[in-house]
């Protein structure tokens, strides 16, 4: 079946402009995730839903960064007032379930964001 | 802050087997050890877990020390294709997988 897309997969911005990214998860997961990936660095988590609600936003830099999930399928991580410094690629992960130990994450390929 | 240690990079022959380490000395009862890798511009790949018994699947074989302050992801008869940024991460009850630098593996032929 068809895995994790996200769109677009590279987006050039200019500093103080706002960008929306888009994310399709697995149908039938119930988990979605946002990440951040910086060159030669690990993934960083921003943000996890649960369904259509934002269980975890812990990880979002500032208030410049919001995602919403309303209907608890396709997600959006919208980043308002660009700066330099968001220039990453952007991971969206889904999974089934969090019950007990398994929790295989499902990644897309990413969205390369480059804020001139 | 990320629990493993890995080396920043490893080398291994085409065919042959690849063993990479990861330490987590600090890893507590309930949680999990787990290998995803990440191929040049793609997304992770969920590769292998487990808790405290050695595992094994399709891609992989993971072999945990008693301690559980150690594990070992074996790649039986690596690849070119294999050539990616292996990662190593321990999870606890909650959902956050906390990312090292993980380990640059190059298969060369």
């Amino acid at each position: 079946g068809a895995g994790v897309s996200q769109t677009p997969s590279n987006k050039v911005t200019e500093k103080g402009k706002y960008v929306e990214l888009r994310c399709d998860p697995i149908s039938g997961h119930t988990a979605l995730y946002w990440y951040r990936q910086s060159l030669g660095q690990g993934p960083e988590f921003l943000i996890y839903f649960q369904g259509t609600g934002a269980a975890d936003d812990s990880g979002l830099p500032n208030d410049r960064f919001f995602a919403v999930r309303p209907e608890g399928s396709v997600s959006t991580l919208k980043i308002q007032r660009t700066e330099r410094g968001d220039s990453a690629v952007y991971l969206c992960a889904s999974s089934l379930s969090l019950a007990g130990g398994y929790n295989e994450q499902f990644f897309g390929p990413g969205t390369r964001l480059t804020v001139l | 802050d990320a629990k493993t240690t890995q080396p920043p990079s490893m080398d291994c022959a085409e065919g042959r087997a690849a063993n990479l380490p990861c330490n987590h000395s600090t890893i507590s009862g309930n949680e999990y050890v787990y290998w995803y890798r990440q191929i040049h511009s793609q997304g992770p790949q969920y590769i292998i877990h487990g808790l405290k018994n050695n595992e094994t699947n399709e891609m992989a074989s993971l072999i945990i020390t008693e301690d559980r302050k150690s594990s070992t992801l074996i790649l039986p008869h690596a690849t070119l294709r294999d050539t990616a940024v292996y990662y190593c991460i321990v999870r606890g009850s909650n959902y956050q997988l906390i990312w090292g630098a993980g380990t640059k593996l190059i298969i060369k032929p």
